[in-house]
């Protein structure tokens, strides 16, 4: 089955107290990316990653990094976390399913993360 | 910015047909339009894309206008379970970039 799969799914962690939010696809895609949700301003890209070891900022890159070690995976790190990170991040991957010849973005089921 | 504006909202009595428009005026000519949809806040689902030609599948319908500028996605007999933010976004289908998502539009299908 084709998936992005995201751990932790909930993190409460205190003011900075770094932190890592790892990502794995299962498709070999080569892009990845990583989005924050919060009330009221959809999806916003935070870093994404065109292929092993090349990253890019998104609109919102401040107070995150993120590394491309191997294709598969896509870790987001915050070094410092603030509670201005408190969000619902999402992790993501593009291109053709397992069994699909359509390209498409898949999306993992999310991390819920409180920063006090 | 995002490429695509909706509307903020809208309402669909259940059964019947929900057209959300999507309105992406600066689009080029190797971008297509796709369509997400996120319940809740699980991880947002693709549903159907196109470049200029219309497209049905078991979720949906998309027409895209003649100029392609604009697009509507069509639940042809909405249910409850539809009751969803829905994403209209443009993008080529390689080149890989910077994806903008919008606010969306909320869909809530009414019993």
């Amino acid at each position: 089955e084709a998936q992005v799969t995201q751990n932790p799914r909930y993190l409460i962690t205190v003011t900075g107290k770094k932190l890592t939010v790892t990502c794995s696809q299962n498709m070999n895609h080569e892009y990845m990316s990583w989005y924050r949700q919060d009330p009221g301003l959809g999806l916003r890209q935070i870093y994404y990653s065109m292929n092993v070891e090349v990253t890019d900022k998104g609109d919102v890159p401040e107070g995150y990094k993120v590394s491309r070690k191997e294709k598969r995976n896509f870790p987001l790190i915050l070094e410092s976390p603030s509670p201005n990170q408190t969000s619902l991040y999402f992790c993501a991957s593009w291109g053709k399913g397992l069994a699909d010849s359509s390209y498409e973005q898949y999306f993992g089921p999310g991390t819920r993360l409180t920063v006090t | 910015d995002a490429k695509t504006t909706q509307p903020t909202s809208m309402d669909c009595a259940e059964g019947r047909a929900a057209n959300l428009p999507c309105n992406h005026s600066t689009i080029s000519g190797n971008e297509y339009v796709y369509w997400y949809r996120q319940i809740h806040s699980q991880g947002p689902q693709y549903i159907i894309h196109g470049l200029k030609n219309n497209e049905t599948n078991e979720m949906a319908s998309l027409i895209i206008t003649e100029d392609r500028k604009s697009s509507t996605l069509i639940l042809p007999h909405a249910t409850l379970r539809d009751t969803a933010v829905y994403y209209c976004i443009v993008r080529p289908l390689i080149r890989y970039d910077k994806v903008i998502f919008g606010p969306g539009t909320s869909l809530s299908v009414i019993p």
